[in-house]
């Protein structure tokens, strides 16, 4: 069984200040884990992919996420947000053995000021 | 290149009619996925087609139902509608042999609203 938490529903955020998206996971295997990014009433765009290779992911858009074993966390990071990044991230968990099928957290909605 | 592309944009359907949404998946993908973004219930995995076969399929009742045409692109069909299958219909591809290991691309999405 695979699952993915993401521990905040909204966050909002100053531009120009860091982003944290936090994302607990769970899974009976070596996991994959994504991040993807949706804009209002647009599909969803890869942001980043672990695949137990190099444990700090880099993405695009200058977001990157680690990949923590001990605390089963997979949390994305941007030093600084653009109002562009304004939109509704989900962490997704996928591993062998499960027959293809992404499960998807609930998503968290980023919300950038001025 | 171009990307996953699905038709039609919008739907609109009366409760208990059929509806068919069609997804084209990037060039040389052969797998593809669709999967139902409803109010309140997040994403959920409807179906995985890989090289013409149905290989998994979520937790959804048989009404829903597709296929994979011999140029890999796919047909999700959903029947006797009701009310609960106004969604987003995302479908996804990626190449051959399901999402380990592959990168999965998300189309714009298909919006069904059932009156």
């Amino acid at each position: 069984a695979q699952s993915v938490t993401q521990l905040d529903s909204h966050v909002s955020v100053s531009e120009g200040t860091p982003v944290l998206l936090r994302c607990n996971y769970s899974s009976s295997y070596s996991p994959s884990l994504f991040w993807y990014v949706q804009h209002p009433n647009k599909g969803l765009q890869l942001l980043l992919k672990y695949t137990s290779a190099a444990t700090l992911v880099k993405g695009i858009n200058g977001f990157e996420a680690e990949f923590k074993k001990s605390e089963t966390s997979f949390h994305l990071t941007k030093p600084s947000a653009h109002m562009s990044d304004a939109a509704e991230y989900f962490c997704v968990v996928s591993g062998a053995g499960t027959a293809s099928k992404l499960t998807f957290g609930t998503g968290t909605r980023l919300q950038v000021t001025l | 290149e171009a990307g996953v592309t699905q038709s039609p944009t919008h739907l609109i359907k009366t409760r208990g009619q059929q509806a068919t949404l069609r997804c084209s998946p990037i060039s040389g993908h052969t797998s593809v996925y669709w999967y139902q973004q409803a109010l309140g219930l997040g994403l959920q995995f409807l179906l995985w087609y890989d090289e013409g076969e149905e290989r998994n399929r979520g937790n959804f009742p048989p009404r829903f139902s597709g296929r994979q045409f011999p140029n890999y692109s796919s047909e999700l069909n959903v029947n006797a509608l009701e009310l609960e299958d106004s969604a987003l219909y995302l479908c996804a591809s990626s190449l051959a042999g399901g999402i380990f290991g592959n990168t999965i691309y998300f189309g714009e999405g298909s919006w069904l609203t059932v009156v």
